[in-house]
C-alpha cells in the first residue's frame, strides 16, 4: 500500500465549476501537507501548505487537512482554464536525519473546458 | 532570480553510457533533492543533500550518484544508463525543513 494515494483522474470540468481534489494517507506521523500544481512539461510549484488539520485560504484555492480521518482535500472556485494542470498532493512528517522527506501522492491531470 | 536551473533540458543515451545531470540554485539553499517522475508512479526521491558536502540516499538511488561540492550545485550522475532510467528528472531545493521544495523545469532522459 503507498503511503498517499490520489486519484490520477483524468478530471474534466467546465470553466466556472467547483474542483475537489483529494488525497489519503496511511502515516499518522504526517503533519505538514502541501498542494504543488505542474503545469505541462514544467516543474512542480508550490500552490498550499498547511500544518495540521483545518482549513487554509487563498484566494480561489482552499486546502483543508482532516488528520482524524487522514484525508486532504483541495478546492478550486471559480475554476478557469488556466487551472489546467497536473495537481500533487504531498506531506511530510517530523524532520528525519535533519531533511524534510516529502512524500508524494501520483498526481491528479484537471482539464477546465472553456 | 533564476530559482533552480537544470541541464541539460532533453538527452538521449545508448544503454551503458554515462551522463551527468547538473543543478544549481542561486537562493542559497541548504537542502537539495533529486527525484525522478515516471507515469503513475508519481515523484520518488532518488537522492538528497543537507548541505554542501553532504549527501544521502532516497527510494530508488540503485543506479545513480550524487555530489554536492559546492552548496550551490547538485550532481546526478549515471554510471551505465539503462532503459528502465528513462525518465523525467527534477531537481528540487528548499531552504530549511519548513519550507516548500523550488524544483527545476526537469531534464528529459531517454535511454535506448
Amino acid at each position: 500500500q503507498k503511503e498517499v494515494e490520489q486519484d490520477p483522474g483524468p478530471l474534466s470540468v467546465p470553466e466556472g465549476a467547483i474542483v475537489s481534489l483529494n488525497c489519503t494517507y496511511s502515516n499518522s506521523a504526517f503533519q505538514y501537507f502541501m498542494w504543488y500544481r505542474q503545469y505541462s512539461r514544467k516543474g512542480p510549484e508550490l500552490l498550499m501548505y498547511t500544518y495540521s488539520s483545518g482549513n487554509k485560504e487563498d484566494g480561489r484555492f482552499t486546502a483543508q487537512v482532516d488528520k482524524s480521518s487522514k484525508y486532504i482535500s483541495l478546492f478550486i472556485r471559480d475554476s478557469q482554464p488556466s487551472d489546467s494542470a497536473t495537481y500533487l498532493c504531498a506531506m511530510r512528517g517530523p524532520p528525519l536525519q535533519g531533511a524534510q522527506k516529502l512524500v508524494f501522492g501520483q498526481g491528479t491531470r484537471l482539464t477546465i473546458n472553456p | 532570480n533564476a530559482g533552480v536551473t537544470q541541464t541539460p533540458k532533453f538527452r538521449v543515451l545508448k544503454t551503458g553510457q554515462s551522463m551527468t545531470l547538473l543543478c544549481a540554485q542561486d537562493m542559497n539553499h541548504e537542502y537539495m533533492y533529486w527525484y525522478r517522475q515516471d507515469p503513475g508512479m508519481g515523484l520518488r526521491l532518488i537522492h538528497y543533500s543537507v548541505g554542501e558536502g553532504t549527501t544521502a540516499k532516497g527510494e530508488v538511488p540503485d543506479g545513480y550518484n550524487v555530489s554536492r561540492l559546492k552548496k550551490q550545485n547538485f550532481l546526478l550522475g549515471l554510471e551505465s544508463a539503462a532503459p528502465s532510467q528513462t525518465s523525467v528528472y527534477f531537481c528540487a531545493s528548499s531552504r530549511t525543513v519548513n519550507y516548500g521544495y523550488t524544483f527545476g523545469s526537469g531534464t528529459r532522459l531517454t535511454v535506448v
